[in-house]
C-alpha cells in the first residue's frame, strides 16, 4: 500500500467554523508534512512530524493545528479561519532516514474559507 | 530560501515533441527529485537523482544534474497529451522535508 488518504476532498466553511483535516498512510513511515499550495505556486511547507512528535512549525498561524496520534494517522485542526487560507492542503508521509528520501502524497483537500 | 527558480515557467508543445524544463537551487544537495501534479491533485515522484550522478533516465524520462551549476533538467521524450501538468523540482531539507521550486506548467496540444 503506497498511498496516503486525505480526507475531506473539498471542505467549505465559514470563518467561525472548526473543522478538520484528516490523513492516513500505512506504509510504515515515521516522517509526516502538511503543505499549503495556492494557485500557480508551490506547495509550502506548514507542518513537519518526526516519530510523531512536531519537529517543524514553520511560523503558522495559532488557528492552524496540527496532531498526530500515532504513526499512521496526521490531523490538521482549522479554527477561525480567513478568506486567504484557501487552498489546497496536502499531506505528505517518508521514511525519516535520508537514503529513502522520496515522498508520497495525498490527492489534497480544497479547502475554501468564505 | 534553498530553491531558485525553474525555467520555463511554462511551456506548451505538440504531442510527439520533447519537453525540457530546468531547476536550479541554492544549497548542497546529496539528491534532486522531480515531481509531476496533475491539475489540483496531489504530487507524484517521478525520479530522484543523487549528487554522485550526472543523468538518470525512467522510460521516457531523462534527468540530469550539474552540480557545479547548482542546475538540473528534467526531458520529456516524445511527450503524450496525458503529460499536461505541472513539474517540480525538489530538494530535501533538514527535517526531510521537501522545498519546492517554482514548477513549470507544461501543456501538451493533441
Amino acid at each position: 500500500d503506497t498511498e496516503v488518504t486525505q480526507t475531506p476532498k473539498h471542505l467549505v466553511m465559514g470563518m467561525t467554523n472548526k473543522k478538520s483535516l484528516k490523513c492516513e498512510q500505512h506504509m510504515g513511515h515515521r516522517a509526516m508534512y502538511w503543505y499549503k499550495q495556492k494557485a500557480k505556486k508551490p506547495p509550502e511547507l506548514m507542518f513537519v512530524y518526526s516519530y510523531e512528535k512536531l519537529s517543524i512549525n514553520e511560523s503558522v498561524p495559532s488557528r492552524f493545528s496540527p496532531e498526530c496520534p500515532n504513526s499512521s494517522l496526521l490531523n490538521l485542526h482549522l479554527h477561525a479561519l480567513q478568506p486567504e487560507d484557501s487552498a489546497l492542503y496536502l499531506c505528505a508521509s517518508s521514511q525519516v532516514w535520508e537514503g529513502i528520501p522520496e515522498a508520497f502524497f495525498g490527492q489534497g483537500t480544497r479547502l475554501t474559507v468564505v | 530560501s534553498q530553491q531558485g527558480e525553474e525555467d520555463p515557467q511554462a511551456l506548451s508543445i505538440q504531442e510527439g515533441e520533447n519537453a525540457t524544463m530546468n531547476c536550479s537551487y541554492k544549497t548542497s544537495i546529496n539528491n534532486l527529485q522531480w515531481y509531476r501534479q496533475n491539475s489540483g491533485r496531489g504530487l507524484v515522484h517521478l525520479i530522484l537523482i543523487r549528487s554522485n550522478e550526472r543523468e538518470k533516465h525512467s522510460g521516457r524520462l531523462r534527468v540530469t544534474l550539474d552540480t557545479s551549476k547548482k542546475s538540473s533538467s528534467l526531458l520529456i521524450t516524445a511527450s503524450r497529451a496525458a503529460d499536461t501538468a505541472s513539474y517540480f523540482c525538489a530538494v530535501r531539507g533538514s527535517q526531510g522535508n521537501l522545498i519546492f521550486g517554482k514548477g513549470t506548467k507544461l501543456s501538451v496540444k493533441p
